[in-house]
Formats: C-alpha cells, sequence, structure tokens
C-alpha cells in the first residue's frame, strides 16, 4: 500500500512569492495535518483537517493556510514568504475520527523549502 | 500548553541498552507518542502510552508515568541501524489532532 506521499519533494523560491504544497494521505485515512520542521529541532504544527473541515491550527501566522479535498488530500499554501519560512514541511494522516487520541501519525517524505 | 524535554545527544555501543528520557509540561494530556527520525527522513511511529506503565514492542519499550510527566524509551540490543533521532511527543486534550513535538534526541550507536 502506498504512504503518504508529498510534491514537490524539493522547493526553492524567493522572498516576498507564494507556494502550494501537496499532500495524498494513506488510503483509509480521512484526517491529514501538517507540521513545519526546522533543522535541529521537532515538528512544530501548523493544521489538522478531518473530514474538509479544519479541526485545529497551530501558532503559525495568517499567510499560512491548508484546506483538504473530497479524496482526502490537502493542499498547504504560504504567501508572502519570509526567509524564515524555509523548512522541510511534512504531512501526516492517521486512521479514525478526529478523536481518536491513540492513532499515530503517518508521515510523508515531506517537502524542502528553501526561500531565499 | 505544552513542553516537552529530552536530552539532545546520546552515545550508545552496538548490543548494549539505553534509555532516553522525557519530560512534559502540559494543560492537557491525551498520550505520549514517541517516533524514530533518521536524517533526512520522516518521522516513523514506534510506540503509544496513555496509561501508566511500560509498553513492550520487540527491541523497543516505552514507560509512562502521568503524575511525573514523565516517558522513557528503552532500545535493547542496539544495532548501527537505530543511529536516529528519537522524537517525543503529547497529544493535546483540547485538540486531538495535534501531536507537540519535543526537539529529538539524537542516538548514535557505535561499534
Amino acid at each position: 500500500d502506498a504512504g503518504v506521499t508529498q510534491s514537490p519533494t524539493h522547493l526553492i523560491k524567493t522572498r516576498g512569492q507564494q507556494v502550494t504544497l501537496r499532500c495524498s494521505p494513506i488510503s483509509g485515512h480521512k484526517s491529514v495535518s501538517w507540521y513545519q520542521q526546522v533543522l535541529g529541532q521537532g515538528p512544530q504544527f501548523i493544521f489538522q483537517y478531518y473530514e474538509k473541515e479544519e479541526r485545529g491550527r497551530g501558532n503559525f501566522p495568517d499567510r499560512f493556510s491548508a484546506r483538504q479535498f473530497p479524496n482526502y488530500s490537502s493542499e498547504l499554501n504560504v504567501n508572502a514568504l519570509l526567509l524564515g519560512d524555509s523548512a522541510l514541511y511534512l504531512c501526516a494522516s492517521s486512521f479514525g475520527t478526529a478523536t481518536s487520541y491513540n492513532s499515530p501519525l503517518h508521515f510523508g517524505n515531506g517537502t524542502r523549502l528553501t526561500v531565499t | 500548553g505544552q513542553n516537552i524535554d529530552q536530552p539532545t545527544e546520546m552515545t550508545a555501543t552496538e548490543g548494549a541498552i539505553v534509555q532516553i528520557n522525557c519530560t512534559y509540561q502540559t494543560s492537557g494530556f491525551n498520550g505520549l507518542f514517541w517516533y524514530q527520525q533518521h536524517a533526512g527522513e520522516a518521522p516513523t511511529f514506534l510506540s503509544y502510552n496513555v496509561l501508566d506503565g511500560l509498553e513492550e514492542k520487540g527491541r523497543f519499550s516505552s514507560f509512562l508515568s502521568r503524575s511525573k510527566g514523565y516517558s522513557y524509551l528503552l532500545l535493547k540490543e542496539l544495532q548501527m541501524k537505530d543511529s536516529a533521532s528519537y522524537l517525543c511527543a503529547v497529544r493535546d486534550t483540547t485538540n486531538a489532532g495535534k501531536s507537540t513535538f519535543g526537539d529529538g534526541t539524537t542516538l548514535t550507536v557505535k561499534p
């Protein structure tokens, strides 16, 4: 079975530009979360979507937005890119409802975003 | 909010046992996860604890004490391939989907 897939794998943008990152969850998973991981740190929570609704938002500015489609795939958009947005962006899917606390996260390999 | 602390680095010898500790302060707790992340790769799930006690899964075990806000991951019979970062993550009560991660413990296994 295919795992979580993310595209693109690498991306280089300049300050002020906009970027869209894509994620396809594991088949049967309805929950998708986005995390930002800076080198040497743990992943930081950005968003969680379940059944196409936003169920959680981390401490990120409004430049960050996301959505989930009827097929449960998801996009993360970042506007007005800053140098500090350079990071690995991880998408994770999980099985079960939004209240299935014991469902582990299954991560994709991430998108490495570099802002110059 | 959540605050999670783990040692930054640890070194151990092949075949030995190593214990990676994690302490957390949280306003709400709905379980603690351990993930393994090899350099340049995505984190992968290792274990889950929600009740106090030890969960064993092959060479890996994880322990939780909710009253102390403490967990550890125990790795036995270390292999070279166990060299990786180990991430402790706490799931939030206010948002079932949110996991707060520590910065990870980089384990180096030497021959």
